[in-house]
C-alpha cells in the first residue's frame, strides 16, 4: 500500500522569501508518480508540479521545484519568492504508475496537507 | 489544461432529502472518473472509483447505497447523496482521468 506522510501542519512564511514543504512517501512498487497540490480557501485543487520515480532531474515549474529524493523517499516542494496569494493548504500525492504508462484507474493517495501561511 | 466543472458548487438541503452531484469532463473524454470528500481542514478521502457503463468500486467504508454514482457517459458522472443527514455534510470533489487527474472546482454540501 502507498503511504504519504506530510509532518507539517502549518508553516509560516516572509512574503519573498523561500519555503520547503515536507513530504515522505512509502510505496513497494518502481514505477510512481508524485504530486503536489495547492488548494485555496475556495477548494479548488490546483495542480503545481510532478515528479516521475525514474525522473533524474528535479522537476521545476516556475516558482515551484520538487527537491526529490529517492533513497530518501522525500519529495519536497520548494516555493521560491514566496506570495501573498500562495497561502492555502498544499498536499502531496503519489499514485502508482507514471505519467503517460497508459492505462487508467490510478488512484491517488494524499497526504494530510500543510497550511502554509505568507505573511506580509 | 482539461477542464471538469462541478454542478452545483453548493448546495443547502434538509434532512432526508436526496442531493445530486454532476461532475463533467467539458473538453475531453474520461472513462474513469473519481469521487472524494473532504471534512473541514482534512485531506481528501477517496469514496469511489468510477468507470463509464460500469458500477462504481466503493472504497472501504463509503456506503453504496447511501452514496449512489452512475457513469453513464464519457463526460458526465454523478454522486447522489440518498437520504442526506447532517453528518453528511461535506466538500465533495470529484476528478476525471485523462492520463492524469484532472479536479472538478467541488461541491459544498449542507444538510440542515
Amino acid at each position: 500500500a502507498q503511504k504519504i506522510t506530510q509532518t507539517q501542519p502549518g508553516m509560516f512564511v516572509q512574503e519573498k522569501e523561500a519555503v520547503t514543504l515536507d513530504c515522505t512517501y512509502d510505496t513497494s512498487d518502481q514505477s510512481y508518480g508524485l504530486f503536489w497540490y495547492k488548494q485555496p480557501s475556495s477548494g479548488e485543487m490546483i495542480f503545481l508540479i510532478y515528479q516521475g520515480s525514474y525522473d533524474e532531474q528535479n522537476a521545476t515549474e516556475g516558482r515551484y521545484s520538487l527537491n526529490f529524493q529517492k533513497a530518501r523517499k522525500s519529495a519536497n516542494l520548494v516555493i521560491s519568492a514566496s506570495q501573498l496569494g500562495d497561502s492555502a493548504m498544499y498536499f502531496c500525492a503519489m499514485r502508482e504508475g507514471l505519467l503517460g504508462s497508459g492505462g487508467s484507474n490510478y488512484k491517488l493517495t494524499f497526504g494530510k496537507g500543510t497550511l502554509l501561511t505568507v505573511n506580509p | 489544461g482539461a477542464v471538469v466543472s462541478q454542478h452545483p458548487s453548493w448546495v443547502i438541503c434538509k434532512s432526508g432529502t436526496s442531493v445530486k452531484i454532476e461532475c463533467r469532463s467539458l473538453d475531453f473524454q474520461a472513462t474513469t472518473m473519481f469521487w472524494y470528500r473532504q471534512f473541514p481542514k482534512q485531506s481528501l478521502m477517496l469514496m469511489a472509483t468510477s468507470n463509464e457503463g460500469s458500477k462504481a468500486t466503493y472504497e472501504q467504508g463509503v456506503e453504496k447505497d447511501k452514496f449512489l454514482i452512475n457513469h453513464a457517459s464519457l463526460t458526465l458522472s454523478t454522486l447522489t447523496v440518498t437520504s442526506a443527514h447532517p453528518e453528511d455534510s461535506s466538500f465533495y470533489i470529484c476528478s476525471a482521468e485523462y492520463n492524469e487527474q484532472f479536479f472538478g472546482p467541488g461541491t459544498r454540501l449542507t444538510v440542515l
